[in-house]
């Protein structure tokens, strides 16, 4: 199994919902991602997790919240968001967070925010 | 600061009509670059990783290689199939992926 399964694929959410996105990875990967990417921009890193435990939290604000269940899940709570915040979300997922780890993504949770 | 920048922004092809994507870098310390294939509403699939200048690497009709300063995509005649966004990442030491912005192919049947 060399998948990365998001769910939803795709979220519609009022700016006072919570929401939550889903991410797993069953290829024993160490190290996973979320990332988020407008239209025609390049993926943007928002957070990272190494081992079970947040490594990594690009300056993202609070109305998202990372969580890593166990070592195969990652979530994405989701609270208060702006229109802003609509876009591809992704979760990538590679054998360790070291150098020259390829990332595996995911195909990624599109959002839009009323 | 890191820098990653891609040429052409957009590439119109011709089925068959053989062209190369550039990517161009700034980095301190170079640890590896990579090469995704992003189709519409998609997440990036992996292509290629290259480490050092000189190296070279192929998959059926695509060829990535490494200079100090920048890596080519080639496409060697290309099919409809082959249109997506291209993105090349580089990563420095200790540092995660930095993304350049990617060139969107289209080959035209």
């Amino acid at each position: 199994d060399t998948e990365v399964t998001q769910t939803p694929k795709h979220l519609v959410m009022g700016m006072t919902n919570k929401k939550s996105l889903k991410c797993e990875q069953h290829m024993g990967h160490r190290a996973m991602y979320w990332y988020k990417q407008k239209a025609k921009k390049p993926p943007e890193l928002m957070f990272v997790y190494s081992y079970e435990k947040l490594s990594i939290n690009e300056s993202v604000p609070s109305r998202f919240s990372p969580e890593c269940p166990n070592s195969s899940l990652l979530n994405l709570h989701l609270h208060a968001l702006q229109p802003e915040d609509s876009a591809l979300y992704l979760c990538a997922s590679s054998q360790g967070a070291g150098v020259n780890e390829k990332l595996f993504f995911g195909s990624g949770t599109q959002l839009s925010v009323l | 600061e890191d820098q990653v920048t891609q040429s052409p922004e957009a590439l119109r092809l011709q089925e068959g009509e053989s062209s190369s994507l550039n990517c161009s870098y700034t980095v301190s310390g170079l640890r590896g670059l990579f090469w995704y294939r992003q189709d519409p509403g998609k997440g990036p699939e992996f292509l290629f990783t290259l480490y050092s200048a000189g190296e070279e690497k192929e998959k059926e009709r695509l060829k990535a290689t490494l200079t100090k300063k920048e890596s080519f995509l080639h496409i060697t005649a290309p099919k409809p199939e082959d249109s997506a966004t291209y993105l090349c990442a580089v990563q420095a030491d200790g540092q995660n992926f930095v993304f350049g912005p990617g060139t969107r192919l289209s080959v035209l049947p």
